[in-house]
């Protein structure tokens, strides 16, 4: 069974246009988040989701939004794309908000902007 | 400043030898939470190892090993016996106390390749 899952795992579109990325994990888990990984592979955190309330929004441009229907899960909306925001997305979850909780990532989805 | 500094950008080891990965960290909190992370070519991101400020001994699951020198703030990761498929790229990241959530801050990774 998978515990993160994302769809689709890759997207390929046109500079404007507006895409969604999905995310659903099946472990229960309270607390779910966006990263970003650049072509240089560093990871940063978009945002998380702690029963469906915004927790963190770190300098994200406002064309990034997430939006968690419930608990499990967390999808990335992106308005208006530009070349800059391609890079791979990684969803994951933890069980709660302790520092000894890790994070369980999802496949990744990479998204190519042309 | 970096929270999370890895001066590895890459790093070779023979087959069966065991090797380090070098992590430094910085926080200014008492209380706060290291990883280590794993991500293959296939590029899905593994959860290896933990350790927590307080824990009084380095943890250690299976071939991975954590050597955590608190006052150098160091928290290297130590891979015995390294298979080839050990070859991938190694984050390390922390997670410190802060209101509401507490998210991972990543270093840069280290990518590490076995030699067979």
């Amino acid at each position: 069974d998978t515990a993160v899952s994302q769809t689709p795992k890759y997207l390929v579109t046109q500079m404007g246009n507006d895409k969604s990325i999905k995310c659903e994990q099946n472990l229960g888990h309270d607390t779910m988040y966006w990263y970003k990984q650049d072509s240089k592979k560093f990871l940063k955190i978009m945002f998380s989701y702690n029963n469906k309330e915004l927790i963190i929004n770190e300098t994200v441009p406002n064309r990034f939004s997430p939006k968690s229907p419930d608990k499990a899960h967390l999808n990335l909306h992106i308005n208006s794309l530009e070349l800059g925001d391609s890079a791979v997305y990684f969803c994951a979850s933890s069980q709660g908000e302790g520092l000894y909780y890790e994070q369980y990532f999802g496949p990744g989805t990479r998204l190519t902007v042309t | 400043a970096q929270k999370i500094t890895q001066t590895q950008p890459g790093m070779f080891v023979q087959e069966k030898e065991a090797v380090t990965l070098d992590c430094t960290y910085d926080t200014s909190d008492p209380s706060y939470g290291l990883f280590w992370y794993k991500q293959p070519s296939s590029g899905e991101m593994i959860f290896l190892i933990y350790q927590g400020s307080y824990d009084q001994q380095n943890a250690t699951e299976g071939r991975y090993s954590l050597n955590f020198q608190k006052a150098r703030k160091s928290a290297n990761l130590v891979i015995s016996a390294s298979q080839l498929g050990d070859s991938a790229m190694y984050f390390c990241a922390m997670r410190e106390p802060r209101s509401g959530n507490t998210p991972l801050v990543f270093g840069k990774g280290t990518r590490l390749s076995v030699i067979a």
